[in-house]
């Protein structure tokens, strides 16, 4: 059973920052692009940004509105992806997921991040 | 990259097929045939319905199917349930390198 599990949200003030960690198991997580994807209270969904695989050169691409700001990566012995937020804003407020490949096959529980003064 | 473009709402009574469209350009989805469509019911994570446009993923019901032409995607529901209430999403590779999902969808079963 493929298993993905978000941690470290919380409350940040804004300028802040936060580290979402997002454990896999079940699939053989080194050959599968991860990605992040946030849906804001009450709002549709966001995609955050994605990391390729290592032979991949593990290239990372993130949208507009988080770009320079958020860091994706991965550690393939921990089969652990990365979410480093830094300078957030209180836009940024949402839930987020991690999600497997371009297909967006397998999602995490999601995890809060509320960004406010 | 602007979000595709669903309809808020689309509702039908059980038993009944309904179309969800997904409009977006030639950035996105009239570039590749990398078109996926999801479920997600209130307080959940979403669920994938079907990728590549028209494939679906093992254990996904045959009622749920998709279709392209041009800039436009759209996902079929066939044989309406109740269960089938929840909203759904788009989303689309980009020129960019990039994903874009769709507005939402709220289905509504009468």
């Amino acid at each position: 059973e493929v298993q993905l599990v978000e941690s470290g949200g919380g409350s940040v003030k804004p300028g802040g920052s936060l580290r979402l960690s997002c454990a896999v198991s079940g699939i053989t997580f080194i050959d599968v692009w991860m990605n992040w994807v946030r849906q804001a209270p009450g709002k549709g969904l966001e995609w955050v940004g994605q990391i390729k695989t290592k032979t991949e050169g593990e290239r990372t691409d993130y949208g507009a509105p988080v770009k320079g700001r958020f860091t994706i990566s991965r550690d393939d012995s921990e089969n652990t992806v990365y979410l480093q937020m830094n300078s957030l804003k209180t836009e940024d407020t949402a839930v987020y997921f991690c999600v497997t490949n371009g297909y967006f096959d397998y999602w995490g529980q999601g995890s809060l991040v509320t960004v406010s003064s | 990259q602007s979000a595709l473009t669903q309809p808020a709402s689309v509702s039908g009574s059980p038993g009944q097929s309904i179309t969800i469209s997904c409009t977006g350009t030639s950035s996105d989805i009239g570039s590749y045939n990398h078109v996926s469509w999801l479920q997600q019911h209130p307080g959940k994570a979403p669920k994938l319905l079907s990728y590549d446009v028209t494939k679906r993923p093992s254990g996904a019901s045959h009622r749920f199917s998709g279709s392209k032409s041009g800039n436009t995607a759209s996902l079929t529901i066939s044989g309406l349930q109740a269960e089938d209430e929840a909203d759904y999403y788009c989303t689309s590779y980009t020129t960019s390198s990039t994903f874009v999902f769709g507005t939402g969808t709220k289905v509504t079963v009468l």
